[in-house]
């Protein structure tokens, strides 16, 4: 069974711009949440989207936006980037809700802004 | 709220070593508990999990046991290897599918 994906794997952009992130899920897998990784701040939770729904949101402001498709993919979103919005994306899907849910995670995309 | 808090790193080992990276969380209601290793330029992969107090995960050598009492979950093994070298992230998931993340505990295993 293939695993998580997530295209591009590498982005660089200038401050300002948007940029548009995609993951598809592990098949069968109808959650997919979101992660930005940074040396300073860790893992931290974006959203997570369950049957095309935003089910959590984390503290990020509107700027990060996410969907998810009737497949179950999903794109993440961020406009008007700022120097501090490099780091990795992360992308991880699980079977359903419900805690015992191992999540899966992507290779990243890890998105340079200049 | 839930968190999760897991020692500071970094930590270097020789190899054959016995590691043990500490976490301890907080949480409502009865989580699940991870550990997940990320390799330099990978996304994080699970090494092993526990659903209930009192199971134990393991994988590859590594243990984890759930301790409600406590609240711990700490990473054990009993002899480390170079391939072993990676950061090493504690989680919990709540019933709502939301993860939260530990910050982190890089291991480097010297030959």
């Amino acid at each position: 069974k293939a695993g998580v994906t997530q295209t591009p794997r590498y982005l660089i952009k200038t401050r300002g711009q948007q940029v548009t992130l995609s993951c598809s899920p592990i098949s069968g897998h109808r959650s997919v949440s979101w992660y930005q990784q940074t040396p300073g701040q860790g893992l931290q939770f974006l959203f997570e989207y369950f049957s095309e729904t935003q089910r959590n949101k984390g503290n990020f402001p509107g700027r990060f936006s996410g969907r998810q498709f009737s497949n179950s993919r999903s794109e993440m979103n961020v406009s008007t980037l700022e120097l501090g919005d490099s780091a990795l994306y992360l992308c991880a899907s699980s079977l359903s809700q419900g805690g015992s849910y191992e999540q899966y995670f992507g290779p990243g995309t890890r998105l340079t802004v200049t | 709220g839930n968190s999760v808090t897991q020692m500071e790193g970094p930590v270097t080992l020789s190899e054959e070593a016995f590691l043990t990276i500490n976490c301890t969380y907080t949480a409502t209601g009865y989580p699940s508990l991870f550990w997940y290793v990320q390799y330099p330029g990978e996304g994080l992969q699970l090494l092993l999990k526990a659903t209930k107090a009192d199971d134990k995960g393991s994988n590859k050598g590594f243990e984890a046991t759930y301790r409600k009492e406590t609240t711990s979950f700490h990473l054990e093994k009993g002899s480390v290897q170079v391939s072993d070298s990676a950061v090493y992230f504690c989680a919990l998931s709540d019933t709502g599918n939301q993860f939260y993340f530990g910050t982190g505990t890089s291991l480097t295993v010297i030959p």
